[in-house]
């Protein structure tokens, strides 16, 4: 398997624009994690999907964040507008659901920048 | 609130040098705790997942330990290479929602040949 894929892998983009961010996850992998890495606040969970369903999305920043998964091997974060304080890395994570199988296969990663 | 903090922030050694990573949690009632390294401009890998059960795994030159009652872990690294050379993180899941994962900011080796 590829590994979990994500695009584009940098982004730079002006304030105000739409940023939309893409993830396809490790095949039969049924859940699904977006990420946020910054120096100061480190890694932090964004929203999580199982099935395709969001599950948790209390780490969402603010309305200007959604995320969508369509079906079960894509996932979207949508940032719009985009703002300067919005540039990090993003990550997307899968991993399978069975009991004691817990450990999460990260992408490389979206680098953004909001200018 | 589950609190993930790792000491040092950063580390240099010289190679061929054992060392240990520490990371400790202020909420004991753990599910599991998994060490992982991040490369610069890449994403993490997996390097060690303990569950709340064990005291211990090892992978290769890596060992991993958990005191659940003291709220600590080391990663010990032995025989240090220049390609260990990494950040290193911790995670724990938050209280009641295993999939929810609580980080540490990580400490950043560097290992000089």
């Amino acid at each position: 398997d590829a590994g979990v894929i994500q695009s584009p892998r940098h982004e730079v983009t002006e304030m105000g624009q739409e940023v939309t961010l893409r993830c396809k996850p490790i095949s039969g992998h049924d859940y699904l994690f977006w990420y946020r890495q910054t120096m100061m606040r480190g890694l932090e969970l964004l929203i999580y999907f199982n099935n395709n369903v969001p599950i948790d999305d209390s780490g969402m920043p603010e309305d200007r964040f959604s995320a969508k998964m369509p079906n079960a091997s894509f996932s979207t974060l949508k940032i719009q507008p985009s703002e300067p304080r919005d540039s990090a890395v993003y990550f997307c994570a899968s991993s399978w659901g069975w009991q004691g199988s817990d450990t999460q296969y990260f992408g490389p990663g979206t680098r953004l920048t909001v200018l | 609130k589950q609190e993930v903090t790792q000491i040092p922030a950063a580390l240099s050694v010289p190679e061929g040098e054992n060392l240990v990573l520490n990371c400790s949690f202020t909420d004991s009632a753990i599910y599991n705790l998994q060490w992982f390294r991040q490369d610069p401009g890449k994403g993490l890998t997996s390097l060690l997942l303990i569950q709340s059960s064990q005291r211990e795994q090892t992978s290769g030159r890596l060992n991993a330990s958990l005191d659940k009652s003291s709220g600590r872990s080391t990663l010990y690294i032995a025989a240090s290479q220049p390609g260990d050379s990494a950040t290193y993180l911790c995670a724990v899941p938050n209280a009641g929602n295993n999939r929810k994962l609580i980080w540490g900011l990580g400490t950043s080796l560097a290992v000089n040949p």
